[in-house]
């Protein structure tokens, strides 16, 4: 079972921003915040991750409270583009190839951008 | 750089019927990995290969799939027979092996097939 919860749907307007909350308050130490997202049709695509430090990247940023018990993903410019389901996970990243890290998903967040 | 290739992208058949499903991961990516995404729900693993061989295959109905790597390149996926609740989009993905500190690296996904089992 996925070890987070996120709410089923939220909307934004476009051009401003999208904050997407994610519980994950029984995270452990060696595991690592992950986001992926799918527009409709496609395979999910990744976003950022992070482990205890806030992370930015060219598609959005990564804010992990201290007590690593929940996370935002914030879009901080929302385009229609963004309009998909976002999938918090929490994984296992050190795991030399083996299962334990791999990606389990729950329902995510579906996000819809309107004009 | 190409991304993951899946081919068809569509098949409809009819229940115990056989269906086959293609995958071409991205060039030099060790690990491929095969995902079922029943509509409203998040994409469920079905089975993790390392270069041919089999890391992770327990969430695979081994009654009824199957799948191969043989040369660590591409894979097939097979079920046979299909039933109803077959009836999902089958994702492929791929990633680099873990780097020298073991840690994973991300996926790539595919487009996907979606497969309708009447």
């Amino acid at each position: 079972d996925a070890k987070t919860t996120q709410p089923p749907s939220m909307d934004c307007a476009e051009g401003r921003a999208a904050n997407l909350p994610c519980n994950h308050s029984t995270i452990s130490g060696n595991e690592y915040v992950y986001w992926y997202r799918q527009i409709h049709s496609q395979g999910p695509q990744y976003i950022i991750h992070g482990l205890k430090n806030n992370e930015t990247n060219e598609m959005a940023s990564l804010i992990i409270t201290e007590d690593r018990k929940s996370s935002t993903l914030i879009l901080p410019h929302a385009t229609l583009r963004d309009t998909a389901v976002y999938y918090c996970i929490v994984r296992v990243v050190m795991n030399y190839g083996g299962s334990q890290g791999n990606l389990i998903f729950g329902k995510g967040t579906k996000l819809s951008v309107k004009p | 750089e190409a991304g993951v290739a899946q081919s068809p992208r569509y098949k409809i058949i009819e229940k115990r019927q056989s269906v086959a499903f293609w995958c071409n991961p991205i060039s030099g990516h060790a690990t491929l990995y095969w995902y079922q995404q029943i509509l409203g729900q998040g994409p469920k693993l079905l089975i993790q290969f390392q270069n041919n061989g089999v890391v992770d295959d327990s969430q695979l109905p081994k009654d009824r799939f199957s799948a191969e790597r043989l040369k660590g390149v591409d894979s097939t996926l097979k079920i046979q027979p299909a039933k109803l609740e077959d009836s999902a989009v089958y994702l492929c993905a791929s990633s680099l092996g873990p780097d020298g500190r073991g840690e994973s690296r991300e996926q790539f996904f595919g487009p996907g097939t979606r497969l309708t089992v009447l």
